[in-house]
């Protein structure tokens, strides 16, 4: 089963609005990263959040983690018709020895002009 | 500094024939993984590879997949006697060889077809 699941599975809002992407997990992690993809295309690293932070900001993202919950979110603020990708969220680190990340199923984000 | 690169960027195999996939890891990087991506979905762990060693292959199926990550050259992830079920797209990632760096770069990704 995911490690991760993203929370709506797909979005569209309108450009300017602000986009809220959410993430469960089920077991302990070391950091929790999202990533950007854009269609037929490779992964781009957004935002690293460690276990013992709880938000963390870069740009217009907007990261917060409970670990309590086992959850994360996105924030996109002020969303623009570029922002337009899926976004998924994967939880790794340095765990038994592996530095494997484990990604959800992804959210798909469609910013309207 | 160039990123991770893989090659080729697609391909087509008939069922039965090989597929072999290349990773060339950002300079510096020794730490090498594989991910495959079906459609609509997110990524899945395959392999991580030092060089010239499997640190964790718990993702790879037991048949037909290996890969290796020898001490000159790319990473190959080879498929043999292909299925319509392996076309999907294989990442690579890569990370540099130091404690405390968990973000992994990716490739642009081989999208194999199967037909």
């Amino acid at each position: 089963s995911q490690q991760g699941e993203e929370d709506p599975q797909a979005l569209s809002i309108q450009e300017g609005e602000n986009a809220t992407m959410n993430c469960s997990y089920k077991t302990s992690i070391n950091n929790l990263q999202w990533y950007r993809q854009n269609s037929g295309r490779g992964l781009v690293h957004l935002i690293l959040i460690r276990s013992n932070e709880r938000e963390k900001h870069s740009g217009r993202l907007r990261v917060t983690l409970d670990t309590s919950k086992k959850s994360s979110s996105l924030l996109i603020t002020a969303s623009r018709a570029a922002d337009t990708a899926s976004y998924f969220c994967a939880t790794g680190g340095r765990l038994d020895s592996s530095y494997k990340l484990i990604f959800g199923s992804g959210t798909r984000l469609l910013v309207r002009p | 500094n160039a990123g991770v690169m893989q090659n080729p960027r697609h391909l087509v195999r008939r069922r039965g024939q090989e597929a072999r996939l290349r990773c060339s890891p950002m300079k510096g990087h020794s730490h090498v993984y594989w991910y495959r991506q079906l459609p609509e979905e997110g990524l899945k762990f395959m392999v991580y590879l030092q060089k010239e060693n499997i640190i964790d292959e718990s993702g790879m199926p037991k048949e037909r997949f290996s890969a290796e990550f020898p001490k000159e050259g790319p990473s190959i992830l080879r498929i043999q006697q292909v299925v319509r079920g392996d076309s999907a797209a294989y990442f690579c990632a890569s990370s540099p060889p130091y404690e405390g760096v968990d973000e992994q770069y990716f490739g642009p990704g081989t999208r194999l077809t199967v037909t």
